[in-house]
């Protein structure tokens, strides 16, 4: 009965690769974030998307891209990878719809993105 | 620029002893606060927010925080620590008028309650 989901928990690879990261969420929710938390455990917002609305933060390169299959699911895909992408990288969602912000997020258990 | 401070990269406290974890915001109009704990290798749990109303919120495991709008504060609060709220501890606000929920979060507070 998991909330939030991610995979996979742990990802090594090479510099220049492309991977994905997949996130799933059971919780009716109408909006989907990705987030990055760096060796300093700072917290960062990259994306937050519902059906109608992609908001990218301007500081994520382009190299990372959000995609959508569905409502319950964002992905993240990250081309060329870098060094510098080496983080902990978060999926999180909450009912926002309809000016509801004060809704909690509720975050999935991360996936660590070592690029060697 | 809006932002979230927290002042103290680490508070420790004795257990049984009540604690404080700070939190300051600078944002326009008026925010959701929101705390957060990270268990070390887990993702972010919710603690407790506030909205409106009622300056002194309740929250999870016995935590609650004081919202005072003049000092633009929002210390998370517990009379009691327990060793098990070992963790790092995060503010966040989301701003009046931004986009789709994002909050902008504050860099982490540990909290260590040795016995």
């Amino acid at each position: 009965d998991t909330a939030v989901s991610q995979t996979p928990k742990y990802l090594v690879t090479q510099m220049g690769n492309d991977k994905s990261i997949k996130c799933e969420q059971n919780l009716g929710h109408d909006t989907m974030y990705w987030y990055k938390q760096d060796s300093k455990k700072f917290l960062k917002i990259m994306f937050s998307y519902n059906n109608k609305e992609l908001i990218i933060n301007e500081t994520v390169p382009n190299r990372f891209s959000p995609k959508s299959p569905d409502k319950a699911h964002l992905n993240l895909h990250i081309n060329s990878l870098e060094l510098g992408d080496s983080a902990v990288y978060f999926c999180a969602s909450s009912q926002a719809r309809a000016g509801a912000y004060y809704n909690e997020q509720f975050f999935g258990p991360g996936t660590r993105l070592t690029v060697l | 620029a809006q932002s979230v401070a927290q002042p103290e990269d680490q508070v420790n406290v004795a257990e049984g002893n009540p604690l404080t974890v700070k939190c300051t915001y600078s944002v326009s109009g008026n925010p959701y606060l929101f705390w957060y704990v990270q268990y070390p290798n887990r993702g972010l749990q919710f603690l407790l927010k506030y909205i409106t109303g009622d300056n002194l919120v309740k929250g999870s495991y016995g935590f609650e925080a004081e919202f005072n709008k003049s000092q633009t504060s929002f210390h998370l609060k517990k009379p009691s620590a327990l060793v098990s709220d070992s963790a790092l501890y995060f503010c966040a606000v989301r701003p009046y008028g931004g986009s789709q929920g994002n909050l902008i979060f504050g860099k982490g507070t540990k909290l260590s309650v040795k016995p």
